[in-house]
């Protein structure tokens, strides 16, 4: 059964800081993984999509890395800001597209 | 804006109840998906249906139910209503099972007292 943990839990950070958000999952037999912004009460935005044979999607401020083998993947976040503020959900795809999601990050920039 | 849309954006019913929650896909997406995320949860999959057939499952009771339409409408049905069914219900669809991005839509709140 395919588990996916997010860390940390929550991350509070003043405006202007490069974060990195973790995601770890156990079954290495995924499609793709994909990092998504939540903002309270709101539905998930996509934001970046790592298909299972690369390695790193970029997208504007945020780059995404994925190590399928050792099961791991980061979000990094250059020069945060206060509209940065929500939660990042990771979710890997099984062969028919089904998510399964971590918990997410709640990150908190502060002006 | 991803065109994926909801309905309704929130709702409120009792114990034992039956609802139906609606989502209207992308155009030209042949691929839905229902989750259902409890506060402070992720979202948990549901079941997914392509081209009008359910194509997989989670781990849900069968009092949740769903169908596809032709027109790129879906529904999710759930009957006999619990307390813990009080969740954000999500629907998302994507034009290829598996390797494509999946767009969500703006979710619908449920409440069951």
């Amino acid at each position: 059964k395919q588990e996916v943990t997010q860390i940390p839990a929550a991350l509070s950070v003043p405006e202007g800081e490069n974060l990195v958000l973790n995601c770890s999952f156990t079954d290495s037999a995924i499609y793709n993984l994909q990092w998504f912004r939540q903002d309270p009460g709101k539905g998930l935005t996509s934001l970046l999509l790592i298909q299972s044979s690369q390695r790193e999607q970029t997208s504007g401020r945020l780059n995404a890395s994925l190590d399928k083998s050792s099961g791991r993947s980061t979000l990094y976040i250059a020069a945060s800001q206060p509209g940065d503020s929500a939660t990042y959900l990771c979710a890997v795809s099984s062969s028919y597209g089904k998510l399964t999601f971590g918990q997410g990050t709640i990150l908190t920039v502060h002006p | 804006e991803t065109g994926v849309t909801q309905s309704p954006t929130h709702l409120i019913k009792t114990r034992g109840q039956q609802v139906t929650l609606r989502c209207s896909s992308q155009s030209g997406h042949n691929t839905v998906s229902w989750y259902q995320q409890a506060l402070g949860q992720g979202p948990q999959f549901i079941f997914q249906y392509y081209r009008e057939e359910e194509n997989g499952r989670g781990n849900f009771p069968p009092r949740f139910s769903g169908l596809q339409l032709p027109n790129y409408s879906s529904e999710l049905n759930v009957n006999a209503l619990e307390l813990d069914d009080s969740a954000l219900y999500l629907c998302a669809s994507s034009s290829q099972t598996g390797t494509d991005t999946q767009y969500f839509g703006p979710g619908t709140r449920l409440t069951v007292l």
